[in-house]
């Protein structure tokens, strides 16, 4: 069964603190995606990875870096937290060809004071 | 610009009754076309999808779509609302029949959501 899990479910952080949201997949997916969720702005892609050591920045990216350094795994990390960033961040994976269907994680509440 | 819109943020039914999500897009190529569920708290879990083909598709927990170019839509359905159906719902379109990999084939655009409320 595909599974994608992020490392943690609720996260509260101080304003200037580095922050790491973390991602695991476990269907030897390609492509990988960061999106942050707020009301009444659904979802919003802050960046994506197509293969290990790829990034490219989706449409919210300030603010906000990446690391993919296994196939499996895609890091979003916050370099100095802001209450701005107080958020739900999903993690998905898909493979890059065929249906690219994408598999979301259950969703890290990142809460910054 | 391609662009996915949801047009209800918040609908209510009742318990029973039937059930119609809109959702229109704007896609220079043939689309891949998606709804997604989130229940409260989780991530997104994927209703139905089309690809190709017969444009009327099925999908989990009795939920179907159908396509329809001419309107540039995919409307979700359920024929019978159930309580467990209180979730937002979110349609979303991606690059349909596009070849090779990598890049930003594989990205999906969003529409804002609908969030259902199932009244007993």
């Amino acid at each position: 069964d595909v599974k994608v899990t992020q490392s943690s479910r609720y996260l509260v952080k101080r304003t200037g603190e580095k922050v790491f949201l973390e991602c695991v997949q476990d269907m030897d997916h390609e492509n990988m995606f960061w999106y942050r969720q707020d009301p009444g702005l659904g979802l919003r892609l802050i960046y994506f990875s197509y293969d290990v050591k790829m990034k490219e920045k989706g449409d919210i990216p300030e603010g906000y870096s990446v690391s993919r350094e296994k196939k499996e795994r895609f890091s979003l990390i916050l370099e100095s937290a802001s209450t701005n960033q107080t958020s739900m961040y999903l993690c998905a994976s898909s493979l890059a060809g065929g249906e690219r269907i994408q598999y979301f994680g259950a969703g890290t509440r990142l809460s910054v004071l | 610009a391609q662009s996915v819109t949801q047009p209800d943020i918040h609908i209510t039914v009742s318990e029973g009754a039937s059930l119609e999500l809109r959702c229109n897009y704007s896609y220079g190529a043939t689309p891949y076309l998606f709804w997604y569920v989130q229940s409260p708290g989780q991530g997104l879990q994927l209703l139905l999808k089309y690809f190709s083909g017969d444009t009327l598709v099925q999908g989990i927990k009795g939920f179907e779509a159908e396509f329809k170019r001419s309107q540039s839509s995919f409307n979700l359905r359920k024929p019978s609302v159930h309580w467990s159906d209180a979730a937002e719902y979110f349609c979303a379109v991606g690059a349909g029949a596009v070849r090779g990999y990598g890049g930003s084939q594989g990205n999906l655009i969003f529409g804002k959501g609908t969030k259902l409320s199932v009244k007993p």
